[in-house]
């Protein structure tokens, strides 16, 4: 199983400006999965990275997977309003084993856009 | 909609007591995960369901239990409630059970105990 560290824990940015969320493993991950929570919400699943050096584009939204699967990141370009949310990052979580594939989630990055 | 069900949407109870919250997955999903979110937490893994038999299970108290029933839709028992408990429950639904599917949360149940 997997442990992802997200950073940072917040940010708070101004409409406009840029924001980028790294998420780490110390190990080397199968694939990577994002989601983004809206206050108030739920997650909501974004993307999943699989390949090594995997670089995925939802409009504003940049998702990287490193070179060795152990870490990756979502960029966004000049953040809106909608933008404000908690940002997730999760992997193969501990408890997954045979017959069962379970998600371990980061802390996340809350996202404040100051419009 | 994101096609999963929860009910309650909000519950209050004392502490000592018991109560029950239900998880309906999208259909065609066999999958159903329950997750605890606290704020110094996170999403916490509880439970994996999948097609009526458990297959994870994660850091889930004792006085926690789960199940899934044929038609697939999902329970979690929460006994003895503590303050502590109070929290954010939320399942998730996933069409398959041993690769890497994303997934569907519901809504919650905001569980507040008193």
């Amino acid at each position: 199983g997997q442990q992802v560290m997200q950073i940072p824990q917040y940010q708070h940015v101004q409409e406009g400006e840029d924001f980028t969320t790294y998420c780490n493993s110390s190990t080397t991950l199968s694939n990577i999965q994002w989601y983004k929570q809206r206050p108030g919400g739920h997650p909501v699943f974004l993307i999943q990275l699989v390949k090594s050096g995997e670089v995925k584009k939802q409009k504003r939204l940049t998702f990287q997977f490193g070179e060795a699967k152990k870490n990756s990141s979502l960029h966004i370009t000049a953040t809106q309003t909608t933008d404000v949310g908690t940002y997730f990052c999760a992997a193969r979580g501990a408890y997954s084993g045979a017959g069962s594939y379970q998600l371990t989630f980061g802390k996340g990055t809350k996202l404040s856009v100051i419009p | 909609d994101s096609g999963v069900t929860q009910t309650p949407k909000h519950l209050i109870t004392a502490t000592g007591q018991r109560v029950t919250l239900r998880c309906s997955p999208r259909s065609g999903d066999l999958s159903v995960y329950w997750y605890q979110q606290s704020l110094d937490q996170g999403l916490q893994f509880l439970i994996h369901y999948y097609n009526g038999e458990e297959r994870a299970k994660g850091n889930i108290l004792e006085r926690f239990s789960a199940q899934q029933f044929p038609d697939l839709h999902s329970e979690l028992n929460l006994s003895s409630l503590e303050l502590g408990d109070s929290a954010l429950y939320f399942c998730a639904s996933s069409v398959g059970q041993g690769k890497s599917y994303g997934y569907t949360f519901g809504s919650g149940t905001r569980l507040t105990v008193v």
